[in-house]
């Protein structure tokens, strides 16, 4: 019954190669973000996408592709990998109304080598 | 643009202590203002929330107040315990067409017995 899931949860790679990260929820909520987490902590909104509509993307290089299939699935592709994108990956979701808190994944743990 | 300042940390407390963890904002209008909880090694869970100004959120012991006089929202804990040992994070949102979280860059509290 886990209400928001991230697959992997520890990847490790080397510079140049592309992978994916995988993100379910079962909450009903229709918003669905990806956040990353550098290494002191830092946390910063990197994609969110309502009913599988792109809503925002913060600037993020166009080597990290988000893809919607449904709702409930949000997924993180990457390629060309480079060691800056090691990092820990948070998934989240919530619903569109209200005060806007968010239920997060417990991370990809990402290390390019 | 808006923005979340936290205490640095780390704050070490002996168990039983009291717990203040400083927490300001920079916004325009009102947002809804959370904090969140990291334990070592887990993804980020909501700790407690406020959407208005003078609501008190309060959960598991702790409690923060949303002063818009002061555009603070400080965490507080009477007793702390070994098992509250974790990042925590201050974090606002607007909700809405926009809802994205800002963080605060994190303050790690370590409980010793």
């Amino acid at each position: 019954d886990t209400a928001v899931s991230q697959t992997p949860k520890y990847l490790v790679t080397q510079m140049g190669n592309d992978k994916s990260i995988k993100c379910e929820q079962n909450l009903g909520h229709d918003t669905m973000y990806w956040y990353k987490q550098d290494s002191k902590k830092f946390l910063k909104i990197m994609f969110s996408y309502n009913n599988k509509e792109l809503i925002i993307n913060e600037t993020v290089p166009n080597r990290f592709s988000p893809k919607s299939p449904d709702k409930a699935h949000l997924n993180l592709h990457i390629n060309s990998l480079e060691l800056g994108d090691s990092a820990v990956y948070f998934c989240a979701s919530s619903h569109s109304g209200g005060p806007g808190e968010q239920y997060f994944g417990p991370g990809t743990r990402l290390t390019v080598t | 643009g808006n923005s979340v300042t936290q205490m640095e940390g780390p704050v070490t407390l002996s168990e039983e202590a009291f717990l203040t963890i400083n927490c300001t904002y920079t916004a325009t209008g009102y947002p809804s203002l959370f904090w969140y909880v990291q334990y070592p090694g887990e993804g980020l869970q909501l700790l407690l929330k406020a959407t208005k100004a003078d609501d008190k959120g309060s959960n598991k012991g702790f409690e923060a107040t949303y002063r818009k006089e002061t555009t603070s929202f400080h965490l507080e804990k009477g007793s702390v315990q070994v098992s509250d040992s974790a990042v925590y994070f201050c974090a606002l949102n607007y909700g809405g067409a926009t809802n994205k979280l800002i963080f605060g860059t994190g303050t790690l509290l370590a409980v010793q017995p």
